[in-house]
């Protein structure tokens, strides 16, 4: 069972546009909400993260936008580039867990 | 730092065949973690560990057996291999559990025919 899911599957924006990858999840025990980045032939790393006492962490063009009540989150892109073309997974973990359930991925390509 | 390092980088086993797969962090991490990644299904964990000699099941864990006698090393036993079990397979750790970054290595590559 899928305890994170992700959409859309796949992406392609413009160069400059606005990429935006929406996850949402059930337990309402999740508390820590990462995203990862993976380039191919790369292993995942840490791109942001967020915890449920804001509803929204932006850094540099990177936002991650939070709705509690919802159950939902997601991440921007700003003035997307060629560069940031990659498979994005968002994630969600307990405080007193120690695994991350991640959603499916979305590949996201930008083009010039 | 070299930080999560994983070995072999590519192997192909024919089905039976048993194999480790090797995964090392110099950061001095408690917890560690395997993953499996296919295509279009995101990471589901195999196995992890909160610390030397401390091993617990994830959420995919047959066919698969793990040990942590050391902080460092975490390998990944396959035994009697499958073709289900062709995949990327990622090793990962952290210095905190649930809630702390994890650092991946750049993945084994394993095909079973």
């Amino acid at each position: 069972q899928q305890q994170v899911k992700q959409s859309p599957q796949s992406l392609i924006v413009q160069k400059g546009g606005i990429s935006i990858i929406n996850c949402a999840y059930e337990n309402t025990a999740f508390d820590y909400f990462p995203w990862y980045q993976q380039f191919p032939g790369k292993g995942p790393a840490l791109l942001i993260a967020i915890r449920p006492d804001v509803s929204e962490k932006k850094e540099g063009r990177f936002t991650i936008s939070f709705n509690k009540s919802a159950k939902q989150f997601s991440l921007h892109i700003m003035d997307s580039q060629p560069g940031d073309s990659a498979t994005y997974f968002c994630a969600a973990s307990r405080n007193s867990g120690y695994a991350l359930n991640f959603g499916k991925g979305t590949s996201l390509l930008v083009t010039p | 730092n070299a930080g999560v390092t994983q070995t072999p980088k590519f192997r192909i086993l024919k089905i039976g065949q048993s194999m480790t797969l090797q995964c090392t962090q110099d950061m001095n991490h408690n917890y560690m973690y395997w993953y499996r990644q296919d295509p279009g299904m995101g990471l589901k964990l195999i196995y992890y560990s909160v610390g030397a000699g401390i091993t617990d099941k994830g959420e995919v864990p047959n066919g698969y057996n793990v040990s942590r006698s050391t902080t460092e090393d975490f390998p990944l036993r396959l035994e009697l291999a499958a073709p289900s079990q062709t995949s990327v397979y990622f090793c990962a750790s952290s210095y905190t559990g649930g809630n702390g970054e994890q650092y991946f290595g750049p993945g084994t590559r394993l095909t079973v025919t």
